[in-house]
């Protein structure tokens, strides 16, 4: 199996751009994570999925931050307008049952500087 | 809001020395996760501890969750450059919602 997929590795935009981060589970993984990494407040929820259904997202700091999962295979992480205090590495993860012995499979990251 | 905190932050030692590093919260977790990320990739799970007082052991590394489920340690024995990166320790919560919190790591430098 490739593992979690994340798009882009990179990402430099500009204050007021749209952003969008992609990821790509493992087959048959039914929860997907969406966590955001900082030197000062280290990893943090934004949100997760399950069966693509968002179940909490009070990570989400505000709502310029959305995230989709329209199918099995695939989701997404827009901010929009983007903002300089939201640059951070951005990562997705993705477990199978969701039993709390589970081992979540992180992606390598989305590293985003808005300038 | 559900915090756990790691210390130290940072640690540099020579390679093969011993070191612990800590894991603690107010909070109970019903179980408590280990991971080592490297830079420029995501964490890696080293190992997951369920029941108080656990005790579990992966070669050089020997992890314990407290007997209250609050706290935990990872305790290296002779370390390498290899182990050299950050610790991150993560609680399970199912207050609601089942959602792993994570702590504010452990970045380990191991000289040769």
């Amino acid at each position: 199996d490739a593992g979690v997929i994340q798009s882009p590795r990179h990402e430099v935009t500009e204050m007021g751009q749209e952003v969008t981060l992609r990821c790509k589970p493992i087959s048959g993984h039914d929860y997907l994570f969406w966590y955001r990494q900082t030197m000062m407040r280290g990893l943090e929820l934004l949100i997760y999925f399950n069966n693509n259904v968002p179940i909490d997202d009070s990570g989400m700091p505000e709502d310029r931050f959305s995230a989709k999962m329209p199918n099995a295979s695939f989701s997404t992480l827009k901010i929009q307008p983007s903002e300089p205090r939201d640059s951070a590495v951005y990562f997705c993860a993705s477990s199978s049952t969701g039993s709390l012995d589970e081992k979540l499979f992180f992606g390598s990251g989305t590293q985003l500087s808005v300038l | 809001t559900q915090l756990l905190e790691q210390s130290p932050q940072f640690l540099s030692i020579q390679e093969g020395e011993n070191l612990t590093v800590y894991c603690n919260s107010s909070s109970v977790f019903s179980s408590l996760q280990w991971y080592r990320q490297e830079p420029g990739e995501g964490p890696v799970l080293l190992v997951t501890v369920v029941t108080g007082g656990e005790v579990k052991k992966l070669k050089r590394l020997t992890f314990q969750f407290g007997d209250a489920r609050k706290d935990s340690s990872l305790h290296i024995t002779a370390a390498q450059p290899g182990d050299t990166g950050l610790y991150l320790c993560a609680g399970a919560t199912t207050s609601g919602t089942y959602k792993y919190i994570f702590g504010t790591g452990t970045r380990l430098k191991v000289l040769a």
